[in-house]
């Protein structure tokens, strides 16, 4: 049984740009949060996804947007791309909105 | 608001020895659950423990066990006969039963084990 994919693993964006991640939760769950960790840090709650709807979401501006499939994969969006956007991006699914939630690998991205 | 801290940013240990990893946290509901993560460099977070606020006694997992103590809103892990592949960061963190659901974490304690 594969757990919680996450694509890419590292990319590199440009200032201003635009970047979409994806994820692809694990087998039977049906939600999904995003976290962001900065270097040295823990992670930060972005959102979370429970019937293609986003369901809360934390302290980040709107250039942060999301969408979640019929098949209950993930996209995390952001656009117009900060240097402070660099961070480790986790992707956690889990069987319901308060069942316990089981993290990807992430990904790493880098903007220059 | 609630929050985690993690006081401890390093850690050694010798292997085979036991060490404690310090947390406390801040909040106003009754019921909640606490969390102990482990990342290695690997990046993806395992879940190590886990506590529910209700329960007085002290979850533990094989060579891992916590000491909650409600009242002080402090959450430790003690790691018992460390081995080398304990070596990781860890963090502690909190989620609420009412409302929001998000995982809310410390800043984390990176452990090293010494052979």
């Amino acid at each position: 049984d594969a757990g919680v994919t996450q694509s890419p693993t590292h990319l590199i964006k440009t200032r201003g740009q635009q970047v979409t991640l994806r994820c692809s939760p694990k087998s039977g769950h049906d939600t999904v949060s995003w976290y962001q960790q900065a270097l040295g840090q823990g992670p930060q709650f972005i959102f979370q996804y429970y019937e293609e709807e986003e369901r809360q979401r934390g302290n980040f501006p709107d250039r942060f947007s999301g969408h979640q499939f019929p098949n209950y994969s993930s996209e995390l969006n952001v656009n117009a791309l900060l240097l402070g956007d660099s961070a480790l991006y986790l992707c956690a699914s889990s069987l319901s909105p308060r069942a316990e939630a089981f993290f990807g690998q992430g990904t790493r991205l880098t903007v220059v | 608001a609630q929050t985690v801290t993690q006081s401890q940013p390093e850690m050694s240990v010798q292997e085979a020895e036991t060490v404690t990893l310090s947390c406390t946290y801040d909040t106003s509901e009754s019921d909640y659950y606490l969390f102990w993560y482990k990342q290695p460099p690997s990046r993806q977070m395992i879940l190590v423990i886990r506590q529910e606020a209700y329960k007085q006694q002290n979850a533990t997992e094989n060579r891992f066990s916590v000491n909650f103590q409600k009242a002080a809103k402090s959450f430790s892990l003690k790691i018992s006969d460390s081995q080398l592949g304990d070596a990781a960061m860890y963090f502690c963190a909190y989620r609420g039963i009412q409302g929001a659901q998000k995982l809310v974490f410390g800043q984390g304690t990176r452990l090293t084990i010494n052979p």
